[in-house]
This record gives C-alpha cells, sequence and structure tokens, in this order.
C-alpha cells in the first residue's frame, strides 16, 4: 500500500539550531515527493518538490531536501531555524502519472523557541 | 494565495444535517482534489476530479460525495453528519499533467456539535 512515514511528531528548537526532519515513503513505480508547510491558522503552502534530475532540490526559506532513491527516503532540512518556521512540516508522495492524487504523511510538528 | 477559493471559511452544524463546501479551482487548472484534515487521521485524501469526471476515490465515506460542474468548481457534499466529521476540508486543484503541483485552498472548517 502507498503511505509516507515522518519519524519525528513533534521537533523542537531553539532558534539558530540545525534542522532535519526524516520521511520515508512506501509506493510502487516512480514518484514525485512534496514538503509541505502549514503555519498556524494557514492553508498548506508548497516548500519544496522533487520530480527528478538532482536529487538534493532546494526550496523557499532556506528549506532543502535530498531524495534517497535506495532508502526511499526524502528527508527536509533547514542549516539554522527561525522563530517564524514554527509550523507543522508534511512530506508528500504522488507517482508521476498525470492527475495521481497527493499521499500525505502525518506531519511534523516544528516548534522554534527564540 | 494560492488561487484556489473555498467557502464558506467556517461552519458549524447539528448531527444529522446535510452540508455544502465549494472550492474554485486556480485559473486554467482542471483537476480538484479534496482532502480532510483531522486531528487523528492527519490528510486523507477524499476524490478527485478531471474536467467535470471523477478521476479516483480515496478514504471518501458513502455520505459524502462531489462533484465538479462545466465551470470547473468542485462541490463537496456531506450528509448525515456525525461528530467525527468535524474537520478541516481542504480543495486542491492542478493543471493535470506530468509534474504538476497541486496547490491548496485555506480550507473550510467544519464543525458538527
Amino acid at each position: 500500500a502507498q503511505s509516507v512515514s515522518q519519524h519525528n511528531h513533534h521537533v523542537i528548537l531553539s532558534e539558530a539550531a540545525s534542522l532535519e526532519l526524516g520521511c520515508n515513503y512506501s509506493y510502487g513505480g516512480t514518484v514525485n515527493l512534496f514538503w509541505y508547510v502549514q503555519y498556524p491558522g494557514q492553508h498548506l503552502q508548497l516548500l519544496l518538490k522533487y520530480f527528478s534530475g538532482d536529487p538534493l532540490v532546494k526550496g523557499i526559506k532556506g528549506f532543502e531536501a535530498e531524495f534517497i532513491k535506495s532508502k526511499f527516503s526524502f528527508n527536509l532540512r533547514k542549516p539554522s531555524v527561525q522563530w517564524s518556521d514554527t509550523a507543522e512540516y508534511f512530506c508528500a508522495v504522488r507517482g508521476n502519472q498525470a492527475g495521481t492524487a497527493l499521499i500525505f504523511g502525518k506531519g511534523t510538528t516544528l516548534s522554534v523557541s527564540s | 494565495d494560492s488561487g484556489v477559493t473555498q467557502t464558506p471559511k467556517h461552519l458549524i452544524t447539528a448531527t444529522g444535517q446535510r452540508v455544502t463546501l465549494r472550492c474554485s479551482p486556480r485559473s486554467g487548472d482542471l483537476s480538484v482534489y479534496w482532502y480532510q484534515q483531522s486531528l487523528d487521521q492527519g490528510l486523507q485524501f477524499l476524490i478527485h476530479y478531471y474536467n467535470g469526471e471523477e478521476r479516483a476515490k480515496g478514504n471518501i465515506l458513502e455520505r459524502f460525495s462531489a462533484q465538479q460542474f462545466p465551470d470547473l468548481h468542485s462541490e463537496l457534499n456531506l450528509s448525515s453528519l456525525e461528530l467525527g466529521d468535524s474537520a478541516l476540508y481542504f480543495c486542491a486543484s492542478s493543471v493535470f499533467g506530468q509534474g504538476d503541483t497541486i496547490y491548496f485552498g485555506e480550507g473550510s472548517w467544519l464543525t458538527v456539535v
């Protein structure tokens, strides 16, 4: 069955600390991978995406993620977090055929203290 | 602003009632997706429509139905509501093509009392 697993339910960091959120997926076939962020009271916003090519992708707000095909992983990283990064982060996967729906992980809540 | 518009933003209704949530996709997007977000289930895919036709079903209850109209807006109908249906319902849209990105609306908060 298709699934996405996010290892950390809640991460608490101080400002300037480095961040890595784990994401593993189970999906047959070629995949597209995404990280979305949901700030408190807001809708889901796309942070970054991987379709093909360079497995290290850079997104908005200094975030990046690395696709490791052999490990079925797509971990999100940021070298130095800010208080404004406090939000919920969702990893998602879909097949690369047109129109396939996103399958989401349960999400990771990131709390950054100033 | 993603360009996906959802109404209403908030809705409170009683058990057993029926509600309709509305979604206008981004200009030019032919695909509409509905998702349910709740604390215990997370983000669950409900249903996908493309250009008026149902393309895929996820974890959608039989009490729920959706449609996409010729002008491409979509409606999600929730009937015989139960307390457990209280959730945030997201609509999302995409162009429909290999490698397209899915953009989400701000969601409709449904509270069933």
